[in-house]
């Protein structure tokens, strides 16, 4: 099915160590962005990107980073998992700002 | 600053009620609105959106939502829940931009 897939759906790291959530999109949107959800606190964007090559920060960035070399990709990775980082990650695509983003299923992560 | 306030953070209602879904938001230009539903363990999904014209909206399953410009609000409204309705809602504002905002979710309870 077209939509956006995350791999893995679950993980649990140990303090430390790094790791790269998948994200891979066949819809040839443009835009990406990548979301990390909080019980009470919503969705907070981490880093977006606006086409291959292109890459900027959100809300919340620090202790991430991503890269876009394809349109159909968009990798987030933890370089040093905290358990601060313990969340539900969402990655997410659009073709325009006015159409609402479609969302992956989620990586539910937890670090030890 | 910008921002997306959702009020309630449960509600319950009997199956059958009518329903609405608080939401307000602070932002500078002319927004975009979304409202977004969640059922447990997945991704979201995109239930309406407004950007210009008609202010009340049409979405999927029967949802429908009224901007107002003057009170700063986008509710959700439907008129007879469904059991299957029970879920998460999420309001989210953006612009010109692909950084969307999210409010911190509505979490709906459907009594039989």
């Amino acid at each position: 099915n077209a939509g956006v897939t995350q791999t893995p759906k679950f993980q649990v790291l140990k303090t430390g160590q790094s790791m790269t959530l998948q994200c891979a999109q066949d819809m040839n949107h443009e835009y990406m962005s990548w979301y990390r959800q909080d019980p009470g606190m919503g969705l907070r964007l981490i880093h977006y990107s606006v086409g291959a090559g292109i890459t900027d920060q959100g809300e919340v960035p620090n202790g991430y980073n991503v890269s876009r070399s394809t349109t159909e990709d968009f990798p987030l990775r933890l370089l040093s998992a905290a358990p601060s980082q313990t969340s539900v990650y969402f990655c997410a695509s659009t073709e325009a700002t006015n159409y609402g983003y479609t969302f992956g299923s989620g990586t539910r992560l937890t670090v030890v | 600053a910008q921002s997306v306030t959702q009020p309630d953070i449960h509600i319950t209602v009997s199956e059958g009620a009518s329903l609405e879904l608080r939401c307000n938001y602070s932002y500078g230009a002319t927004p975009y609105l979304f409202w977004y539903v969640q059922s447990p363990g997945q991704g979201l999904q995109l239930l309406l959106k407004y950007f210009s014209g008609d202010t009340l909206v049409q979405g999927i399953k029967g949802f429908e939502a009224e901007f107002k410009r003057s009170q700063s609000s986008f509710n959700l409204r439907k008129p007879s829940v469904h059991w299957s309705d029970a879920a998460e809602y999420f309001c989210a504002v953006g612009s010109g931009t692909y950084k969307y905002i999210f409010g911190t979710g509505t979490r709906l309870k459907v009594l039989a």
